[in-house]
């Protein structure tokens, strides 16, 4: 159980397109979801937190209207990097809290982005 | 002071040997502290996870040694394998702050055959 998947897994986009990523709990309702970005042989960092149908919370110095967060329901949740530059190209990870075991994170198989 | 500081950076060790990965924080507001397993090009994957009131918990060949007063926490890999060669974050919440994690900085950790 507690399974969270990823789509598209990898992407290539040319700079100044949009890319949307959407994170999916299969197995369970998730109460919060978060993105999160990781660069190479670097730890995870916290880009937003989300709930079903409010706004998201940014973190400081993460530019909300590049990256645009939807919450639509309580098992999906989409990221969509506007305007991508190659210096958004970078792994894109979402994690789930389930309804029923309020402390663990289950996170996603994590979504390439290159931008050209 | 809500930072989670992990080492070492890296780790070589024998197979069959034992892996030792200590983490430390300053927020005494912490109260979950789980370990993270993470292969290339994958997500992290909940390893074990130990919550203040225990001093140690342990699944297999993975246990958690906590010590609160120490404000310090780490992970052995006993019987270590090639197949845990992989990178091990370590992080802590909060209870009320939507559960976010706070990660430490990773340490890969390379089992030889």
């Amino acid at each position: 159980g507690a399974v969270v998947s990823q789509h598209p897994s990898w992407v290539i986009c040319k700079s100044g397109t949009s890319v949307k990523i959407e994170c999916r709990s299969l197995d369970f309702q998730a109460t919060t979801m978060f993105w999160y970005r990781q660069f190479p042989k670097q730890s995870l960092m916290l880009m937003a937190t989300s709930n079903e149908g409010s706004k998201a919370t940014y973190e400081q110095g993460v530019e909300k209207d590049k990256f645009l967060i939807n919450h639509a329901s309580l098992t999906l949740s989409t990221l969509t990097v506007t305007s991508a530059h190659p210096e958004d190209s970078s792994f894109y990870i979402c994690s789930a809290t389930s309804r029923r075991t309020f402390y663990e994170q289950y996170f996603g198989p994590g979504t390439r982005l290159t931008v050209t | 002071q809500q930072q989670v500081k992990q080492s070492p950076q890296s780790l070589i060790v024998q197979k069959g040997g034992i892996s030792i990965i200590n983490c430390a924080y300053e927020n005494t507001a912490f109260d979950y502290f789980p370990w993270y397993q993470q292969f290339p090009g994958k997500g992290p994957a909940l390893l074990i996870a130990i919550r203040p009131d225990v001093s140690e918990k342990k699944e297999g060949r993975f246990t958690i040694s906590f010590n609160k007063s120490a404000k310090q926490f780490s992970l052995h890999i006993m019987d270590s394998q090639p197949g845990d060669s992989a990178t091990y974050f370590c992080a802590a919440s909060i209870r009320g702050s939507a559960r976010q994690l706070t990660f430490g900085s990773g340490t890969q950790l390379t089992v030889l055959p």
